[in-house]
């Protein structure tokens, strides 16, 4: 089955800790992004990677971390950094044909952190 | 500032009718335009693209696209319980494989 998937589903962390959000994609996508959304707002756009070894700060990128060491990765670390990391988490990736760039989301992980 | 703009809802329509979604986009250079589907507590699903002025059609949905007047709009016809949801429009502002921008969504309550 080709997709995206991220894991865990769910997250608790304690405070002050550092943690690591996995997303995986099997599609042979160039870029993939990863999203924030709290209760009854939008997605909000934390980092995003073009091609491997190379990534982009979004709108909210200070707390967080990446990597792109492989194309079908683009694990995001939580800092303890970030002021108000709970929130449920989007990974996305989309294919570089046809000029449409459609994005396609992983299933989410949703991180408590008391 | 590329925005994109929704109304948030509810969007209350009852079973079998039309459903009318509308989106606005500040970019007018803006290249493709897409909608998605977000059920509570779950990711967004991709429903439809659409990148050439017009009508769209698949299925109950239909895209509408007026890059003059910069708006893009979804209609579902003959509306379901199960396409209860918020419907997140979201625009490509460039030519190339770049983030989407996203509106806040639209929450849709279809009424049995």
């Amino acid at each position: 089955d080709g997709g995206i998937t991220q894991s865990p589903k769910y997250l608790f962390r304690k405070e002050g800790q550092n943690v690591t959000l996995s997303c995986e994609q099997n599609l042979n996508h160039d870029a993939m992004y990863w999203y924030r959304q709290d209760p009854g707002q939008g997605l909000r756009l934390i980092y995003y990677s073009q091609i491997v070894n190379d990534f982009q700060k979004g709108d909210i990128a200070e707390g967080y971390s990446v990597s792109r060491e492989k194309k079908e990765s683009f694990p995001l670390t939580v800092t303890s950094a970030q002021k108000n990391p709970t929130a449920f988490y989007l990974c996305a990736s989309s294919p570089d044909r046809d000029s449409i760039y459609e994005q396609y989301f992983g299933p989410g992980t949703r991180l408590t952190v008391t | 500032q590329k925005e994109v703009e929704q109304n948030s809802g509810p969007l209350s329509v009852p079973e079998g009718a039309i459903a009318s979604l509308n989106c606005t986009y500040s970019d007018r250079g803006s290249q493709s335009f897409f909608w998605y589907r977000q059920y509570s507590g779950k990711s967004p699903e991709l429903i439809m693209f659409i990148y050439s002025n017009g009508d769209k059609e698949d299925g109950r949905f239909t895209a509408q696209l007026n890059k003059a007047s910069q708006y893009v709009s979804l209609l579902i016809r003959d509306s379901q319980p199960s396409d209860s949801a918020t419907y997140l429009c979201a625009v490509n502002p460039n030519s190339g494989n770049t983030p989407l921008v996203f509106g806040k969504g639209t929450r849709l309550s279809v009424i049995a």
